[in-house]
């Protein structure tokens, strides 16, 4: 099993430019969520989805869509990225109700400039 | 407002010795703690956990001490190992919200050889 994968590891995009980040899990979890990790802010949840077609907001939703189409897939999408957006990203998913432990992918690390 | 606070950024302590990692927390709601592991370009990794009707839970060099009345946990590792150098994240969840849970900052342990 590969567990949780994103797709792509690097990305630098100009202010305005869009994109879209892929995650993948192979564990058939219910749960998908997408944070973001700042120097010396942890890690903040933009949205999540507790099941295919669902999706919900989390801490930071601004500047960012997501949609869960298939169980194992879940996209994050940047319509204007923007250089606050710069940050690292992380995918992570949890079998389901009353299962706190999350899985994480590697991270995408993305430039705004 | 910072509902899982870790107020030590860093930690630096001998190889061989205890390792000792506080969080504080101030939803009284919660009731399932976690510890996640995280070493540079690579996504977090469980480590631990505990429930709120425990006080205490060990997994190998790993010992996870809840003391509800204060709203503190902390993590103790004995002994240190040069490959606990990595970032501490304590992370906490309640029940109803959709298995999300909420991190803090992070405590960066450096084990010193």
């Amino acid at each position: 099993n590969a567990g949780v994968t994103q797709t792509p590891k690097f990305r630098v995009l100009k202010t305005g430019q869009s994109m879209t980040l892929l995650c993948a899990q192979d564990m058939n979890h219910e749960y998908m969520y997408w944070y973001r990790q700042d120097p010396g802010m942890g890690l903040r949840l933009i949205h999540y989805s507790v099941g295919e077609g669902t999706t919900a907001k989390g801490e930071v939703p601004d500047g960012y869509n997501v949609s869960r189409l298939k169980k194992q897939n879940f996209l994050l999408g940047l319509e204007s990225a923007a250089p606050s957006q710069t940050s690292v990203y992380f995918c992570a998913s949890s079998p389901g109700p009353n299962s706190y432990e999350q899985y994480f992918g590697p991270g995408t690390r993305l430039t705004v400039t | 407002d910072q509902q899982v606070k870790q107020n030590s950024p860093s930690l630096s302590v001998q190889e061989g010795r205890i390792s000792i990692l506080n969080c504080d927390y101030t939803n009284s709601m919660f009731d399932y703690f976690l510890w996640y592991k995280k070493y540079p370009a690579e996504g977090p990794t469980f480590l631990i956990s505990i429930s709120s009707i425990k006080d205490k839970n060990e997994d190998g060099r790993f010992t996870v001490f809840l003391n509800k009345s204060a709203k503190h946990l902390s993590l103790h590792i004995v002994p240190s190992q040069p490959g606990d150098s990595a970032v501490y994240f304590c992370a906490a969840s309640a029940l109803n919200r959709d298995d999300k849970i909420i991190f803090g900052k992070g405590t960066r342990l450096h084990i010193l050889p």
